[in-house]
């Protein structure tokens, strides 16, 4: 089965920019979604199809994808940030859903 | 607006089985191209997908855990349940359903999450 894999973690200080990646093969032909996740609370989308953006989610907030690794980006970055991330694809073929392992932002 | 909501025991001895039913508004899964998932998240760990349903009746499984769980739904209730059997301790988690965006592979709602611990 597919296999997504993120950097556990991830650290920056407030005002600098975060870069998450999500590598997975040939992951640029598929569609990667990207969630937030802050303690105690449900995820909830950020990024979608690659680069999209869902209403309500800053511009500060966006995404790529280039052969083996999809990356959310997050400028500006704001202590209220701070949250795991996960990305998540569609397996078309087998109708499955993949997720990362999550990556923790820090704000320093 | 789409909402779901989890429901079912808080805690279970290891070896039973589970069943969680997730209540839901906003869509109908007798709607084509509608899909209803569950996924679950260990305490301090990922999301892991368990499985997911959909308004033709067409049913799929994490292959890991395949052999241990079943989904099902009831149209007329608006209600999906998942059972997963043979619990273990390490199945302690918080449970959530979520809404699968019609013909596309991204979840667009999630309930809020029911924390099932397994325990004697």
């Amino acid at each position: 089965s597919y296999v997504l894999t993120q950097p556990p973690s991830v650290s920056v200080a407030p005002g600098q920019t975060a870069r998450i990646t999500c590598g997975g093969n040939n992951i640029d032909s598929k569609s990667v979604h990207w969630y937030q996740q802050k303690p105690g609370q449900a995820p909830l989308m950020v990024v979608y199809d690659d680069s999209g953006r869902p209403s309500g989610i800053p511009e500060r907030f966006y995404g790529s994808n280039s052969g083996n690794a999809a990356t959310l980006t997050i400028s500006r970055v704001e202590a209220g940030d701070e949250a795991a991330y996960y990305c998540q694809v569609w397996d078309i073929i087998s109708d499955h859903l993949v997720f990362g392992g999550g990556t923790k932002l820090t704000v320093l | 607006q789409i909402t779901l909501k989890e429901s079912g025991p808080t805690l279970v001895k290891p070896t039973q089985t589970l069943t969680l039913t997730c209540t839901f508004s906003g869509f109908s899964l007798s709607t084509g191209g509608e899909t209803v998932a569950w996924i679950r998240q260990p305490p301090g760990e990922a999301l892991e997908w368990l499985a997911l349903i959909n308004w033709a009746d067409d049913k799929r499984y994490s292959p890991s855990l395949k052999s241990r769980l079943t989904i099902t739904k009831d149209t007329s209730k608006n209600q999906v349940v998942l059972t997963m059997a043979n619990m273990d301790p390490v199945d302690t988690a918080t449970f959530y359903c979520a809404h699968r965006q019609r013909g596309r592979g991204r979840i667009d709602a999630w309930g809020q999450g029911t924390l099932v611990t397994v325990s004697s």
